[in-house]
């Protein structure tokens, strides 16, 4: 099994340009996450998704996009990048509960450049 | 405002001492805790976790010591060695969340030999 995989793993991009991040996972969860990794900010909720067709904001939603038509995959879209949106993208996704201890699987990260 | 709140951000320990990393929430609402462990490159990695209904979880050489009251959580690892060397992050949950994990800020925990 993969686990999680996260395409591509750089991209530079100019301002105003869009782009979109994939992450895909084989472990048939139905929870996925984005999140963003900053220095001394840790890593910080973007988007989430319960299931197929489901998706709901995170702590800094603005500026993306999510979509999740498939239950193995989940993207995030930036429609007009930004400087700020420079950061490394992490997707996680983990099995459902209402219990909270279900753990979070995690890509290897998307690292993105915007000038 | 940081729910979770991460100290040290850096940390050198000499090879066989001990790491401490402590972190404090304020959310009472937050009933898991767990820490992850991340190498360069990598993405982050569950390493131990603790509920708490328990003040202590030890796996191997790291325990997370929790204090309810206070509302702070710590991991120690004993014992450490170079390839400990990593971020290490805690993180906070509540049962109705959807597994959302709040994250502190991270420790940059180097491990001289």
């Amino acid at each position: 099994n993969a686990g999680v995989t996260q395409t591509p793993k750089f991209r530079v991009l100019k301002t105003g340009q869009s782009m979109t991040l994939l992450c895909a996972q084989d472990m048939n969860h139905e929870y996925m996450y984005w999140y963003r990794q900053d220095p001394g900010m840790g890593l910080r909720l973007i988007h989430y998704s319960v299931g197929e067709g489901t998706t709901a904001k995170g702590e800094v939603p603005d500026g993306y996009n999510v979509s999740r038509l498939k239950k193995q995959n989940f993207l995030l879209g930036l429609e007009s990048a930004a400087p700020s949106q420079t950061s490394v993208y992490f997707c996680a996704s983990s099995r459902p509960g209402t219990s909270g201890n279900n753990e979070q699987f995690f890509g290897p990260g998307t690292r993105l450049t915007v000038l | 405002q940081q729910q979770v709140k991460q100290s040290p951000q850096s940390l050198i320990v000499q090879k066989g001492g001990i790491s401490i990393i402590n972190c404090a929430y304020e959310n009472t609402a937050f009933d898991y805790f767990p820490w992850y462990q991340q190498f360069p490159g990598k993405g982050p990695a569950l390493l131990i976790a603790i509920r708490p209904d328990v003040s202590e979880k030890k796996e191997g050489r790291f325990t997370i010591s929790f204090n309810k009251s206070a509302k702070q959580f710590s991991l120690h690892i004993m014992d450490s060695q170079p390839g400990d060397s990593a971020t290490y992050f805690c993180a906070a949950t509540s049962r109705s969340g959807y597994n959302k994990l709040i994250f502190g800020a991270g420790t940059r925990l180097a491990v001289h030999p």
